[in-house]
């Protein structure tokens, strides 16, 4: 089964608003990251965040690595925080990723 | 500025026919990945590296195989391409997983049809 499952899978909001992302894992694991991917685009690095909370800007991460999840907040939502949201968990050399939270926001 | 490159941007292919992705860093990174990302599935690993000379299978590496003949260099190579190899392959460069501070580079994708 899925390793790593995310939700939502998908979200829209209006400019302004908070959005909680989620993400859990069925087995133990070294650390955990979450990316950002632009629309048909790459990925980007947002937060490695094995354990505790992490902000950068309007974007919050917390890990509980003993309850095998992690959530990214985005508070004040911006059209251009549009894309999709991609965790992914660290074990040993590899990285297994969640299938992602498509973000919407409406100007 | 460090940067994961990939070639061709796109690339249409024919049942049968062979197909080489390439992929150059400049992170000197030791670790080089290969994924590919299909709705539903998210990122799936093919193939990893650990330097010069090593391969490694990942998750998802029949129908594939890599080269890694330099540091800045990764190859995935599709040597009897078929239609469900259809898909957006991604090259990253990055330290090991577990590290205390994981730097994972990707690069832009390489959107392959194979027809």
């Amino acid at each position: 089964g899925q390793q790593v499952q995310q939700s939502p899978a998908s979200l829209v909001l209006q400019e302004g608003e908070n959005a909680e992302l989620q993400c859990n894992f069925s087995t133990s694991l070294n650390s955990m990251q979450w990316f950002y991917q632009r629309p048909g685009g790459s990925l980007v690095s947002l937060f490695y965040n094995p354990s505790g909370t992490k902000q950068s800007g309007r974007l919050t991460s917390t890990t509980v690595i003993k309850e095998r999840r992690s959530s990214l907040h985005i508070s004040s939502s911006q059209t251009t925080d549009s894309g999709t949201y991609l965790c992914a968990m660290g074990m040993g050399y590899k990285l297994t990723f969640g299938t992602g939270t498509s973000l919407l926001v409406d100007p | 500025e460090a940067a994961v490159t990939q070639s061709p941007r796109n690339k249409v292919a024919v049942t049968g026919g062979k197909v080489t992705l390439s992929c150059n860093q400049t992170n000197n990174h030791n670790n080089m990945y290969w994924y590919r990302q299909d709705t539903g599935h998210g990122l799936r690993l093919i193939h990893y590296s650990y330097g010069a000379g090593s391969t490694e299978k990942g998750d998802i590496p029949d129908g594939y195989k890599a080269s890694r003949p330099s540091q800045e260099n990764f190859s995935l190579i599709l040597e009897l391409a078929t239609p469900s190899q259809t898909s957006v392959y991604f090259c990253a460069s990055g330290d090991p997983a577990g590290a205390s501070n994981s730097d994972y580079t990707f690069g832009s994708g390489t959107r392959l049809l194979v027809i």
